[in-house]
């Protein structure tokens, strides 16, 4: 069964310019995530799909941050402009139903980003 | 409120030492799973297990092992005999089941070297 796929696995920005991670989730899973990992913390979450329909996007920077799950499968998460916090890597998720369910979460390998 | 904490930033062992990681949770909620991811080097986390609220006994894997205490909110992680490959950063996480907007958070991290 393929895994969680994601790109770019690299990318480095300069300040204010925009930039977009794509991710392609377990196929038949409903429940994807965007999670943000500074170096040394935990994953936190940015925004969680329930097929198309956004779940949670609390912690989302939405005046910079933007995200679509395309027809509940694929998704992308967008920044622009890019701020020198943004430094991270980007991890996608995804599990077969919603947390609610216990259904663990299976994670891509991330996109770090860079900027500078 | 949710939260996880991993009051361990970083564990050194030698090798074959048993090691034990930390996990003390927060949630309001009766019915709750944990979760215990691995990530090594190459980033990617890798779902170890999974418990829910109502299940008490201690799991056994091989070298792994899990003690889930609700008295003391604690569900903590053995490696007995570790090997160098045990190296990575593990995360408790934990999910609750009061919404149906039911989110996974994660602890900050151990760091866990095994020393040859």
């Amino acid at each position: 069964e393929a895994g969680v796929a994601q790109s770019p696995r690299y990318k480095i920005i300069e300040k204010r310019q925009s930039v977009a991670f794509w991710c392609n989730p377990i196929s038949g899973h409903a429940t994807l995530y965007w999670y943000q990992q500074i170096l040394g913390q935990g994953p936190k979450l940015l925004i969680q799909f329930q097929n198309n329909g956004v779940v949670d996007d609390s912690q989302l920077p939405k005046d910079r941050f933007s995200a679509e799950r395309l027809k509940g499968v694929d998704s992308t998460l967008k920044i622009q402009p890019a701020k020198l916090e943004d430094s991270a890597v980007y991890l996608c998720a995804s599990s077969l139903d919603r947390p609610a369910r216990g259904t663990e979460a299976f994670f891509g390998q991330g996109t770090r980003l860079t900027v500078v | 409120a949710q939260k996880v904490t991993q009051a361990q930033t970083e564990i050194s062992v030698v090798e074959k030492e048993d090691v034990t990681l930390d996990c003390v949770y927060e949630t309001r909620d009766t019915t709750y799973y944990l979760f215990w991811y691995k990530q090594p080097p190459s980033g990617e986390l890798v779902f170890l297990i999974r418990r829910n609220s109502f299940d008490e006994q201690n799991e056994i894997s091989g070298r792994y092992s899990w003690n889930f205490q609700k008295s003391t909110s604690s569900f903590n992680f053995t490696i007995t005999a570790s090997q160098v490959v045990d190296s990575a950063v593990y995360f408790c996480a934990l999910s609750d089941t009061y919404s149906s907007a039911s989110k996974i958070i994660f602890g900050s991290g151990t760091r866990l070297s095994i020393r040859p």
